[in-house]
């Protein structure tokens, strides 16, 4: 079956663009997360979704935020691009609730230039 | 709050050797457990999780971990590496939040260089 899927792979913006990434999860996979990992500060929890509501958020400022629709596709925006938004984002898909484990896609690495 | 500690940032190891990279983690709960793999310029893939029951997980690649309470550790094993295991390598630790799911708390990750 298919996997996680992101798009695009790669993106290059500018500093005080925003951006928006997409995010398809395994067909049934009801819960998306979003996670960031940097070089710094390595992979942190950015928000997670489930049946189109978030149920949690991590420690970003607003400037992060994201969706997910009724068939369960997710999206993420960062506005005002900021140079230290560089990083590799990635999603994660699980059924729901229970603590199997995410299966994670291949991420989409923004540069911000 | 939740924490993984990985002491090794980087292993070197030769191929046909055994390795074993090193998570601890704190918690006040009880706990899921879990090990990635990432390969460059890919996403996380998961090797193994510790759920409940038996503290000795096997996973992909011949990969096995051990789960001790006591210790608060979850070791990574691998009786013989193979030059394709070079990849970095994070354990993590899964909370279940207040408002329902979960998150993933990362430890900062081992790079496993296999080299020949």
């Amino acid at each position: 079956k298919a996997g996680v899927t992101q798009t695009p792979r790669y993106l290059i913006k500018t500093r005080g663009q925003q951006v928006t990434l997409s995010c398809s999860p395994i067909s049934g996979h009801r819960s998306v997360s979003w996670y960031q990992q940097t070089p710094g500060q390595g992979l942190q929890f950015l928000f997670e979704y489930f049946s189109e509501t978030q149920r949690n958020k991590g420690n970003f400022p607003g400037r992060f935020s994201g969706r997910q629709f009724s068939n369960s596709r997710s999206e993420m925006n960062v506005s005002t691009l900021e140079l230290g938004d560089s990083a590799l984002y990635l999603c994660a898909s699980s059924r729901s609730t229970e603590n199997y484990g995410y299966t994670f896609g291949s991420g989409t690495r923004l540069t911000v230039v | 709050a939740q924490s993984v500690t990985q002491l090794d940032s980087q292993v070197p190891v030769f191929e046909e050797a055994p390795v074993e990279l090193r998570c601890n983690y704190s918690s006040s709960v009880s706990v899921y457990l879990f090990w990635y793999v990432q390969y460059p310029n890919q996403g996380l893939q998961l090797l193994l999780k510790y759920l409940s029951g038996s503290t000795l997980v096997k996973g992909i690649n011949g990969f096995e971990a051990e789960f001790n309470k006591s210790q608060t550790s979850f070791h990574l094993r691998k009786p013989s590496v193979h030059i394709s295991d070079t990849a970095e390598y994070f354990c993590a630790v899964s909370k279940i939040l207040t408002g329902g799911g979960n998150k993933l708390t990362f430890g900062t990750g081992t790079q496993l260089k296999v080299e020949l």
